[in-house]
């Protein structure tokens, strides 16, 4: 049973344009949201994370935004680079004591110049 | 730089053989976790510990085992009766009861089978 899914396993996008990753949970408990990037045969780096208090964060050309009546996650890259070229997984935090992530599967991003 | 090494970056097994995957971090981070990664699929935890002489079982447990004794440590033993252990493993840490704060990422032993 998955609590999380990332179900676009890869998008495509052209250089400049928007790439938009989603994540769909199923767990009222998550409280912190993050996402993480990462490049083959390397471990992921974190890359911009909410907590459910929010509904937006940015960092530069990177916003994540939270819709917790749905239940979904999205990350927006504007304007993609041919370096974000890369499988993003978001991972969630859940309340409780314990540090523990929960990952999605994935979604392989490849920015096309 | 503070970081996390995993080492060897590669490593083969060989059948009814326990083979041991290093984890080292001078983040001063208390809590340490294992991850294992397969072709298409997310990371899924196998052990944590969130401090010194303590850990706890993951969702993938079943043929690993680790110890924590100490802080910059944590060390994931592959046992022979882990049956399909050619994956991925990464290796992270974060700082305690912060929920709020990134696991940071070693990059990464690729575990095969000979």
């Amino acid at each position: 049973d998955q609590q999380v899914k990332q179900n676009s396993p890869s998008l495509s996008v052209q250089e400049g344009r928007i790439s938009i990753l989603n994540c769909d949970y199923t767990n009222s408990m998550f409280d912190y949201f993050l996402w993480y990037k990462k490049y083959p045969a390397e471990g992921p780096t974190f890359l911009i994370s909410i907590s459910s208090i929010k509904d937006k964060n940015e960092d530069g050309r990177f916003t994540v935004f939270l819709n917790k009546s749905a239940k979904h996650l999205s990350l927006h890259i504007v304007p993609s680079q041919p370096g974000d070229s890369a499988v993003y997984f978001c991972a969630l935090h859940s309340q409780g004591g314990s540090e523990k992530l929960v990952f999605g599967k994935g979604t392989k991003l490849t920015v096309n110049p | 730089d503070g970081g996390i090494t995993q080492s060897p970056k590669y490593l083969f097994r060989k059948e009814g053989q326990n083979v041991t995957l290093s984890c080292e971090q001078n983040l001063n981070h208390d809590a340490m976790y294992w991850y294992r990664q397969d072709p298409g699929q997310g990371l899924r935890l196998i052990y944590y510990s969130q401090i010194v002489n303590d850990f706890q079982k993951g969702d993938i447990a079943e043929g690993y085992s680790v110890s924590r004794e100490k802080k910059e440590s944590f060390p994931l033993t592959v046992t022979s009766a882990q049956k399909n252990p050619t994956a991925f493993y990464l290796c992270a840490s974060s700082i305690f009861g912060a929920g709020n704060q990134p696991q940071h990422f070693g990059d990464g032993t690729r575990l095969s089978i000979l």
